[in-house]
């Protein structure tokens, strides 16, 4: 079946560096790819989207783009801050479901 | 609009005992999920709705009930606790966008 791999956590930084986050996808056809973010005692909210091969999805300076050849969706942000800091999870539509990665924890140290 | 909400915040269970976590949502969305999560596991999906009178399971409905009479709201039903079942429930909703809004969250603990 359709799944998402993500690399494990926590991932740890200096404000202003620059951050990648791997996600790689397995799936039949072609699905949307999202990113989502879950600040601490909070919900998950939308933070990018792609919903076809080569498409860049952006949203508060960081970015993904799908890419169909490596079946990979990787979050970057080119200068993190503090208040970037917060678990990010890639996910897939899969036929109204969506399939989650584990989820990546981000701590941006000042 | 309140957007996705979910009562309570908090609860605490003993083994055996039933309870229903509460979710609605105010945009007129049809579809609607639960979710868990836990630790190094991502969200797994519970059941969902795609409408009123229509539910169906997700990847890990043992243990779990839910019933959609009404657009807005979407209860989930834990029959009998089990400590398994402790993890932090999420309700969400989808309308004609892509994107899926979370409600807050409920953290349950089951002694």
């Amino acid at each position: 079946g359709d799944s998402v791999t993500q690399m494990e956590g926590p991932v740890t930084l200096s404000e202003e560096a620059f951050l990648t986050i791997n996600c790689t996808y397995t799936a039949t056809g072609y699905p949307s790819l999202f990113w989502y973010v879950q600040y601490p005692g909070e919900g998950l909210q939308l933070l990018l989207k792609a919903t076809k091969a080569d498409d860049k999805g952006s949203n508060k300076g960081f970015e993904a783009t799908y890419r169909k050849e490596t079946t990979s969706f990787h979050l970057e942000k080119g200068s993190v801050q503090v208040s970037d800091s917060a678990v990010y999870f890639c996910a897939l539509d899969s036929n109204y479901q969506l399939i989650w990665g584990a989820g990546t924890k981000l701590i941006i140290k000042p | 609009n309140a957007g996705v909400t979910q009562t309570p915040k908090f609860q605490v269970l003993k083994t055996g005992q039933s309870m229903t976590l509460q979710c609605a949502q105010d945009m007129n969305h049809e579809y609607m999920s639960w979710y868990r999560q836990d630790p190094g596991m991502g969200l797994r999906l519970i059941h969902y709705s795609v409408g009123a009178g229509i539910t169906d399971q997700g990847e890990v409905p043992n243990g779990y009930n839910v019933s959609r009479s009404t657009t807005e709201d979407f209860p989930l039903r834990l029959l009998s606790a089990a400590p398994s079942q402790t993890s932090v429930y999420f309700c969400a909703s989808k309308g004609n966008s892509y994107e899926q809004y979370f409600g807050p969250g409920t953290r349950l603990t089951v002694t």
